[in-house]
């Protein structure tokens, strides 16, 4: 009964590679994000996808490029990764409907990812 | 944009004792509030949020109170228990759908000591 779940949940590779991160929701949502924590836990949203529509991407750089192929998934890929681009990446899913509870976010397990 | 300060960074209590988290934000159009847990290793867990037109909201020994004038609004966990030990995050956000994101605080690392 796993409502909102990522895989892998550890990733390690070397600087200069591509890798994919995928998320899925069971809840129903509309709206999807991408959060990334970084060491000293600060979280900061990267992207967020209503209905698989790009509507919040903050200043990330272009080398991550999220897909959503149906509102229940929404996949991060990046090119190039850096050592910087280690961090523990969330998924999160919300309503986006539904008066009260439409900004309720639900998080992922996450991805621990490790560019060495 | 938003900013959410949040205070203290660390947090150490007795088992027990009650514990106050401070946050402040800057849009006066923010109207949503909520409140995450998270436990080492684990994913934030959302334990009690709050909108603009309430300015407590109690939930067994939780509380969250909201000033709208003054822009804050903070967390009281009362008769710790070493399980409350975690890091808690606040956040603020425009509300109303998927248009507005959250801003989150830095987090407080709160210990309770048994």
């Amino acid at each position: 009964d796993t409502a909102v779940s990522q895989t892998p949940k550890y990733l390690v590779t070397q600087m200069g590679n591509d890798k994919s991160i995928k998320c899925e929701q069971n809840l129903g949502h509309d709206t999807m994000y991408w959060y990334k924590q970084d060491s000293k836990k600060f979280l900061k949203i990267m992207f967020s996808y209503n209905n698989k529509e790009l509507i919040i991407n903050e200043t990330v750089p272009n080398r991550f490029s999220p897909k959503s192929p149906d509102k229940a998934h929404l996949n991060l890929h990046i090119n190039s990764l850096e050592l910087g681009d280690s961090a523990v990446y969330f998924c999160a899913s919300s309503p986006g409907w539904g008066g009260g509870s439409a900004d309720t976010q639900y998080f992922g397990p996450g991805t621990r990812l490790t560019v060495l | 944009g938003e900013n959410v300060e949040q205070h203290p960074s660390t947090l150490s209590v007795q088992e027990g004792d009650s514990a106050v988290i401070k946050c402040t934000y800057s849009d006066s159009a923010s109207n949503y509030f909520p409140w995450y847990k998270q436990e080492l290793g684990k994913r934030p867990q959302l334990i009690i949020d709050i909108r603009s037109n309430v300015g407590e909201k109690k939930d067994q020994r939780i509380a969250v109170t909201l000033n709208k004038t003054a822009k804050h609004f903070s967390l009281h966990i009362t008769e710790t228990q070493p399980e409350d030990s975690a890091v808690y995050f606040c956040a603020a956000s425009r509300g109303g759908g998927s248009n507005y994101k959250l801003t989150f605080g830095k987090g407080t690392l709160l210990t309770v000591n048994p």
